[in-house]
């Protein structure tokens, strides 16, 4: 079984809908973080998380809410979906006991097309 | 703000070659850059992390440089096969493990 997945893996949806995505991981970390990938732009962090307790914005978090239910368990949610919101999804998960330079770990992404 | 280069956006090389990918950075102040590889439908897959201290790290055909002070990695790919052609990703991380990464470069590998 893959250590993070996520669900679902692609969706299509009307403008105006609220859209969840969920992500969870296996590998026990207490990081995880959710990125969107746009044709020529690379990969963007929306929002990141290093613990239950504790939620960061990243590069571009407007039209985006996050929660962390549990160690595991980290969606993200598009409170009224957007076509400029069309995009690859990844969660990813790191490790930050074993130091600074902690590798991380992605899921399989969710493709996303708002209509 | 950090800004994250690579070069070439494509490359198309027969079987066996040598090639090199370039990923260039404008923020010295990093922990780490990691060399990421990604296939399509699939979500990227980690090759390298080479620490801010480090000058190399090598796995298998993949060796992976790194030159903090002029902003640059290249990674090394040798005899390349087709089971090579993916997307390959340079990040680096900076604070609170947050990563910056490159657009990519798209490689193919011919047989």
């Amino acid at each position: 079984d893959a250590d993070v997945t996520q669900t679902p893996r692609n969706r299509i949806t009307k403008t105006g809908k609220r859209i969840m995505l969920e992500c969870s991981q296996t590998k026990g970390h207490d990081r995880m973080y959710w990125y969107r990938q746009d044709p020529g732009l690379g990969l963007r962090l929306i929002y990141y998380s290093f613990d239950v307790k504790d939620i960061n914005k990243g590069e571009i978090s407007d039209g985006y809410s996050v929660s962390r239910q549990a160690q595991a368990k980290f969606s993200l949610s598009l409170e009224s979906a957007i076509p400029n919101q069309t995009a690859l999804y990844f969660c990813a998960t790191s490790d930050f006991r074993t130091g600074l330079t902690d590798t991380q770990y992605f899921g399989p992404g969710t493709r996303l097309t708002v209509l | 703000k950090q800004e994250v280069t690579q070069i070439p956006a494509a490359l198309s090389v027969p079987e066996g070659e040598n090639l090199v990918l370039n990923c260039s950075f404008t923020d010295s102040a990093i922990y780490n850059l990691q060399w990421f590889r990604q296939d399509p439908g699939k979500g990227l897959t980690s090759l390298l992390l080479i620490q801010s201290s480090q000058r190399e790290q090598t796995s298998g055909r993949l060796n992976a440089s790194l030159d903090k002070s002029s902003g640059r990695s290249t990674l090394y790919i040798a005899a390349s096969q087709p089971g090579d052609s993916a997307t390959y990703l340079c990040a680096v991380q900076t604070s609170g493990s947050r990563l910056t990464f490159g657009e990519g470069t798209q490689l193919t590998v011919n047989p």
